[in-house]
């Protein structure tokens, strides 16, 4: 898989529930992080995590960095229909710290 | 609060035509950046901008890419000599210092060549 892919490729969830989305990666990263994208609109950084850190949390959102497996998990907690977006993992790089980005999670919360 | 405002917000242009897309990134943001976003498809990095030059650049920002500042609050994005497939959504983006941190995104420029 290529450098920052996210599973599953879409997700759709009653309003209420949890929603976890995972993100892999192959190369060494200097920091991971999350953005929302509501369709045709710009992207909004969620949350930022280094390669130090394990847990994160902003929120409903709470973000795991397991550096050893190379993959990281973004959990919405008792979601909304306004969480209804695509959700998108990028990578910094240590080399360069470029972002390369994941091909994204489409998540769909029915009311 | 300040944001990244981008325009045109949609732009048809035909074949083998210049293009600009226009930014105006966060005042106080060191580095600046493009990207593209083919319809459904993932973000792709075009080229990142401090100091006033180019500091990374991905291998789809070829010749026919430019980039430039040319005051002290827009960063430009030029196509010279548009193809269809350059058909997607660009954004521009800024961040506070470095490139690895969190980037804020303007809403985007959705170019159609026909």
């Amino acid at each position: 898989s290529q450098q920052g892919e996210e599973d599953p490729q879409a997700l759709s969830i009653q309003e209420g529930e949890n929603a976890t989305m995972n993100c892999s990666y192959k190369t060494s990263i200097n920091n991971l992080q999350w953005y929302r994208q509501n369709s045709g609109r710009g992207l909004v950084h969620l949350i930022l995590i280094r390669s130090n850190e394990r847990e994160k949390h902003s929120g409903r959102l709470r973000v795991t960095l397991d550096t050893s497996k190379k993959s990281s998990s973004l959990l919405i907690t008792a979601s909304r229909a306004a969480d209804t977006a695509s959700y998108f993992c990028a990578t910094a790089m240590d080399s360069n710290y470029q972002l390369i980005w994941g091909a994204g999670t489409k998540l769909i919360i029915k009311p | 609060e300040p944001e990244v405002t981008q325009t045109p917000s949609h732009q048809v242009t035909q074949m083998g035509q210049e293009v600009i897309l226009r930014c105006v990134p966060i005042s106080n943001h060191l580095y600046f950046y493009w990207y593209r976003q083919i319809l459904g498809q993932k973000v792709e990095f075009l080229v990142s901008f401090y100091n006033n030059e180019i500091s990374e650049k991905s291998e789809i920002f070829d010749d026919q890419f430019s980039v430039e500042r040319p005051d002290g609050s827009n960063f430009t994005l030029k196509i010279r000599s548009t193809k269809l497939e350059d058909s997607a959504m660009y954004f521009c983006a800024s961040s506070v210092w470095r490139q690895g941190d969190e980037q804020y995104f303007g809403p985007g420029t959705r170019l159609t060549v026909t």
